[in-house]
């Protein structure tokens, strides 16, 4: 298995508190992507990484950030938490070598509730 | 924008019978790659194939088969003799050149009853 672990797996919050989760990898990947899922909408892309410091929005970044500040970790953050952004978030690694054929891998995913 | 559509939001089977998941896409893309992912009810998400623009090849794997068609844009999956263990939501996905993410569908949840 792909080395991913996101941090917390579980967190309640407060509307209008900040809020980061974690991604961490082992591998060494230079692509990282923060997915959320809702039920009906699969998973949509709220922002990724190309490398360290190299971020940018997917469809669904409002009210998101994120950061890359060493190879292994990209966090994202809930700026004032609402709760449209109650659901689960997926991290993902991949490595892009010379094409587009490497498959993603997936952490464990993050519920997070925002009462 | 791309875009991948599985109208299928639920299959109910029963044990042994065969079951297709279909998948549609839009892209402009000329080289892209279709996946199939599974999410069981742990949550997990995993990898079960990729297919490229320019193979159209049919493949199968064990239980698992997949139909790629570029003249209808559609990449389908299809379960024989299915189990009660692949009782699972299923997402195809599409990656774009730029940005190396995938656009998923809505996802199909398969129910396979014993």
């Amino acid at each position: 298995d792909a080395g991913i672990t996101q941090s917390p797996r579980h967190k309640v919050t407060e509307t209008g508190t900040p809020v980061t989760l974690r991604c961490h990898q082992t591998e060494n990947h230079r692509y990282m992507y923060w997915y959320r899922q809702d039920p009906g909408h699969g998973l949509r892309l709220i922002h990724y990484s190309y490398g360290v410091k190299d971020t940018d929005k997917g469809e669904v970044s409002d009210g998101y950030s994120v950061s890359r500040s060493k190879t292994e970790d990209f966090l994202l953050t809930l700026e004032s938490a609402t709760s449209s952004q109650t659901s689960v978030y997926f991290c993902a690694i991949s490595e892009s070598g010379s094409g587009l054929n490497t498959e993603a891998f997936f952490g464990q995913g993050t519920r997070l509730t925002v009462v | 924008a791309q875009k991948v559509t599985q109208a299928q939001t639920e299959i109910s089977v029963v044990e042994k019978e065969d079951v297709t998941l279909d998948c549609v896409y839009e892209t402009r893309d000329t080289t892209y790659y279709l996946f199939w992912y599974k999410q069981p009810p742990s949550g997990e998400l995993v990898f079960l194939i990729r297919r490229n623009s320019f193979d159209e090849q049919n493949e199968i794997s064990g239980r698992y088969s997949w139909n790629f068609q570029k003249s209808t844009s559609s990449f389908n999956f299809t379960i024989t003799a299915s189990q009660v263990v692949d009782s699972a939501v299923y997402f195809c996905a599409l990656t774009d050149t730029g940005r190396r993410a995938l656009t998923f569908g809505s996802g199909t949840r398969l129910q396979v009853q014993p």
